[in-house]
């Protein structure tokens, strides 16, 4: 399976945009980049996906570098309510197995 | 409202006793799963399943054992095998598809062996 990395942490100003970085560099063609945050004793939630295109919905943009080795996920401005758990995940659209990383822990600063 | 439940939301059992953990959704979801996680950890896939009567080890499904006998539950039994069953067990489900789709996850049960 393609693996992801991710800072385990980062910090933001509430108010402010957040750049969460992601490293795929084994992805292959057929791979989709999906991201989950998951708020504390919940279970995670779909933020957003792509597979080679920049992606925008309500919650957040994802940029998808061109040779798609990374990607980053960005909240255009941080609220407290954002402060989470963000997984970044690869999907092979062959096979329905969903694995999760680490993930990079957000905090917003007031 | 259609979504995925998990029950209950506490459990407490005594060590060497099997427990079933029950998963049920009304999605229509074809794909399910398990996932088991501890105190500031990721994720971990234990089992998951594609179609009814199918399913798949995940990467830590020893000591676990699942069904898929109706689209809508999967239900996940941790046995006595298992060593350190203590933790947080989240079942999300998806629709099988190439398009892809997102995964929707349980609120969780939260299992304690004492």
């Amino acid at each position: 399976d393609a693996k992801t990395t991710q800072p385990n942490s980062m910090e933001s100003n509430e108010e402010e945009p957040v750049h969460l970085p992601c490293n795929h560099s084994t992805i292959s063609g057929t791979d989709y980049i999906h991201w989950y945050r998951q708020l504390p004793s919940q279970g995670p939630e779909y933020v957003i996906h792509g597979l080679t295109s920049n992606v925008n919905n309500r919650m957040a943009s994802l940029a998808i570098a061109e040779d798609r080795k990374s990607s980053t996920l960005i909240l255009h401005r941080a609220t407290l309510r954002d402060a989470a758990v963000y997984y970044c995940i690869l999907r092979d659209s062959g096979n329905e197995k969903l694995t999760f990383g680490t993930g990079t822990r957000l905090t917003i600063i007031p | 409202d259609g979504g995925i439940t998990q029950s209950p939301k506490y459990l407490f059992r005594k060590e060497g006793q099997n427990v079933t953990l029950s998963c049920e959704q009304n999605l229509n979801h074809d794909a399910m799963y398990w996932y088991r996680q501890d105190p500031g950890q990721g994720l971990r896939l234990i089992y998951y399943s594609q179609i009814v009567n199918d399913f798949q080890k995940g990467d830590i499904a020893e000591g676990y054992s699942v069904s898929r006998e109706k689209k809508e539950s999967f239900p996940l039994t941790v046995t006595s095998a298992q060593k350190n069953p203590t933790a947080f067990y989240l079942c999300a489900s998806s629709l099988y598809s190439k398009l892809y789709t997102e995964a929707f996850f349980g609120q969780g049960t939260r299992l304690t062996v004492v």
